[in-house]
């Protein structure tokens, strides 16, 4: 099962530039947390932030949860080509398994 | 960091052949094991739930009989593809819930491929 969709499927955008990638999620949820992927790889866990929590930072990521909307946007600032990879939000609810959004696939170009 | 491995990382098969994963947390003790499957380009679909000592919860649309999990110890969850086809290529993940906590650990996967 799938929790919710990401939004967009696809960004293509300039190193330097910002990206913002959306998630909405259907269920209550404990925390939601993003992801990583490169490529043919494995995950990389990018952060987590509670359902009690609004905004959430670490280093040039930004995290931002809307229960009320049951949506979370990931903004990552100065993009490098090395950010270049697939996204993914994760939502669970209590200590049940993460279900995955169908990720955003970010192309950043130098 | 807890880290969680998973073993064979890349396997070829026969068409009609079994295969078995491995998940394994090695530094910390998981009583409940997650098992995803990834087809390209697309995102993880939770499989099943496997607790230590007890029968795994398969999500609607998983074969039980296809996919044997077993969850014999508090460090290993084992997959086993049965009867492999073709269309059971795909990129298996695994992770692990802490016994004491709710977060999970991915392992880094393994690419099967049925040929």
């Amino acid at each position: 099962s799938q929790q919710g969709e990401e939004d967009p499927q696809a960004l293509s955008i300039q190193e330097g530039e910002n990206a913002t990638m959306n998630c909405s999620y259907k269920t209550s949820i404990n925390n939601l947390q993003w992801y990583r992927q490169n490529s043919g790889r494995g995950l990389v866990h990018l952060i987590l932030i509670r359902s009690n929590e609004r905004e959430k930072h670490s280093g040039r990521l930004r995290v931002t949860l809307d229960t009320s909307k049951k949506s979370s946007s990931l903004l990552i600032t100065a993009s490098r080509a090395a950010d270049t990879a697939s996204y993914f939000c994760a939502t669970d609810g209590a200590g049940t398994a993460l279900i995955f959004g169908k990720g955003t696939t970010l192309s950043v170009s130098s | 960091g807890a880290v969680v491995s998973q073993h064979p990382s890349r396997v070829i098969c026969k068409s009609g052949t079994s295969v078995k994963i491995e998940c394994r947390s090695l530094d910390f003790q998981a009583t409940t094991m997650f098992w995803y499957r990834q087809f390209p380009k697309q995102s993880l679909m939770l499989m099943a739930t496997s607790n230590e000592g007890s029968k795994a919860t398969y999500e609607q649309g998983v074969e039980k009989d296809k996919f044997l999990i077993n969850h014999a110890s508090l460090t290993l969850s084992t997959l086993t593809v049965t009867s492999a086809h073709p269309e059971d290529s795909s990129f298996y993940i695994c992770s692990a819930r802490h016994r004491l906590g709710y977060e999970q650990y991915f392992g880094p996967g393994t690419r099967l491929t049925v040929t």
